[in-house]
């Protein structure tokens, strides 16, 4: 299976705190994505990256920010949270070179902002 | 802008039973890539399978195959012989040949797997 991973798997936590999703994975991919998913939905791109230094915004707006200083790491950041934030976030990342390649997918964190 | 409609939020199938799960996208570019996505309890993703848009016939993989017609833009999902580790989400998603590398996901569809 998917050499990619994700910290924590589950996360409760106060409205205003700073928190740090963590996602690395161990193939060498150039490209890493951030997905967020609410239940029964589907997923919204809210974060991409294609190499080191390269972050983009996606299709979905969201206060939280990511970096890529590294390949293999790509954690995504909420500066203040807030009950909105509560949802799955699901990091992924692919091969560069066509766009039919697989994605691979983390398992997810649970967030709740209380 | 390019959607992905899954009508069917749950279905059922009998353990070594056949279900098709229904998928339809919108889109006005002639190059794509459709897929379906798994996504059980664990919640990791998992492809199932991948189609090119340019291509007449249907992908297969193991049990599982698609019923790709273009010009209707519906991608059906068909799992053959159930099993009980089948039960899962599974999405379907779309994605542009121009270039983009950024999937649009369908809504899911909820399978169960009855003993």
């Amino acid at each position: 299976e998917a050499d990619i991973y994700q910290t924590p798997r589950y996360l409760v936590i106060g409205t205003g705190k700073k928190i740090t999703l963590e996602c690395s994975q161990t193939m060498g991919h150039d490209k890493m994505y951030w997905y967020q998913q609410d239940p029964g939905m589907e997923l919204h791109l809210i974060h991409y990256s294609y190499g080191v230094n390269s972050t983009e915004k996606g299709d979905l707006s969201s206060e939280s920010t990511v970096s890529r200083i590294r390949t293999e790491h790509f954690p995504l950041t909420l500066e203040s949270a807030r009950p909105s934030h509560t949802s799955q976030y699901l990091c992924a990342s692919s091969v560069t070179g066509g766009v039919n390649e697989k994605l691979f997918f983390g398992s997810g964190t649970q967030l709740s902002v209380l | 802008a390019q959607t992905v409609t899954q009508s069917q939020p749950e279905m059922s199938v009998q353990e070594a039973e056949t279900v098709t799960l229904s998928c339809t996208y919108d889109t006005s570019e002639s190059d794509y890539y459709l897929f379906w996505y798994k996504q059980p309890p664990s919640r990791q993703m998992i492809l199932v399978i991948r189609q090119e848009a340019y291509k007449q016939q249907n992908a297969t993989e193991n049990r599982f195959s698609v019923n790709f017609q273009k010009a209707a833009k519906s991608f059906s999902l068909k799992i053959s012989d159930s099993q009980l580790g089948d039960a899962a989400m599974y999405f379907c998603a779309y994605v542009s040949g121009a270039g983009s590398y950024q999937l649009t996901f369908g809504k899911g569809t909820k399978l169960s797997v009855i003993p």
